[in-house]
C-alpha cells in the first residue's frame, strides 16, 4: 500500500518551452502532497506544499508563477514548469501524506527533468 | 547553522561490518525522525521512523534518538553490497504544516 506515482519519469525539453509533471497518490487519498527538487549529490530541497482545494504554499526563494502547482484531486497533483530554462534542470520529487499516520510522507520515484 | 547536518560521505565499508550513520539537529522542538535510504536516481524511501528518544529496532536496522545531545543514529548490522545507497535522516517540523526537513545524506558504499 501507499504507492505515489510521478509521470513522466524522465523528460527532455527545448528552452523556453513548459513541462507538467503528474504525481499520483495510487491506493490512498492524500491530503497533503509536497514537491521536492533535488540537485546531484545534493538533498532534497522542499519547493512547495500543496493542499487538496488549495492554494499552494510556496518555500521561500521558490517563484510561484514558474512553478506551477495544481491539487484539484485528492490522488492528483501537477507541477508545471513554465518557460523552463536550462538552470531548470534537475530531479523533481513528490511525496503525498495520507488521513491515517500524518506524520508520514510517502515519495514518487523522481522525474528527471533535462532542457537543453 | 543548519537545522540538521548530516555528514555526506562517502562512507565505504566492508560486506558484513556494522555501519553507524548519524544526524545532529539544533531544534529541540523537533519530536518525529525518519530515516530514508535513496538509491540513485529514485526516490526514497522509508526505512525507520522514531517519536521522541529511544531506540527501535527493525531486522538488521536500529535507529537511536538521543533528544538532550539532539542526536540521533541509525545502526546497519551486517551490512550488504544491497545496502549500498544514500542514506536521509529527516525531521518534521514543528510549525505544524507536516514539512520535513531533510539533512544532506550520507552516501554509503558496501564492498562486497
Amino acid at each position: 500500500g501507499a504507492v505515489v506515482s510521478q509521470h513522466p519519469s524522465r523528460v527532455i525539453c527545448k528552452s523556453g518551452t513548459s513541462v507538467k509533471i503528474e504525481c499520483r497518490s495510487l491506493d490512498f487519498q492524500a491530503t497533503t502532497m509536497f514537491w521536492y527538487r533535488q540537485f546531484p549529490k545534493q538533498s532534497l530541497m522542499l519547493m512547495a506544499t500543496s493542499n487538496e482545494g488549495s492554494k499552494a504554499t510556496y518555500e521561500q526563494g521558490v517563484e510561484k508563477d514558474k512553478f506551477l502547482i495544481n491539487h484539484a484531486s485528492l490522488t492528483l497533483s501537477t507541477l508545471t514548469v513554465t518557460s523552463a530554462h536550462p538552470e531548470d534542470s534537475s530531479f523533481y520529487i513528490c511525496s503525498a501524506r495520507g488521513t491515517g499516520r500524518t506524520y508520514e510522507q510517502y515519495f514518487g520515484p523522481g522525474t528527471r527533468l533535462t532542457v537543453t | 547553522q543548519k537545522e540538521v547536518e548530516q555528514d555526506p560521505g562517502p562512507l565505504s565499508v566492508p560486506e558484513g561490518a556494522i555501519v553507524s550513520l548519524n544526524c545532529t539537529y539544533s531544534n529541540s522542538a523537533f519530536q518525529y525522525f525518519m530515516w530514508y535510504r535513496q538509491y540513485s536516481r529514485k526516490g526514497p524511501e522509508l526505512l525507520m521512523y522514531t517519536y521522541s528518544s529511544g531506540n527501535k529496532e527493525d531486522g538488521r536496522f536500529t535507529a537511536q534518538v538521543d533528544k538532550s545531545s539532539k542526536y540521533i543514529s541509525l545502526f546497519i548490522r551486517d551490512s550488504q553490497p544491497s545496502d549500498s545507497a544514500t542514506y536521509l535522516c529527516a525531521m518534521i517540523s514543528p510549525s505544524g504544516t507536516y514539512k520535513y526537513i531533510f539533512g544532506t545524506g550520507t552516501r554509503l558504499k558496501v564492498l562486497a
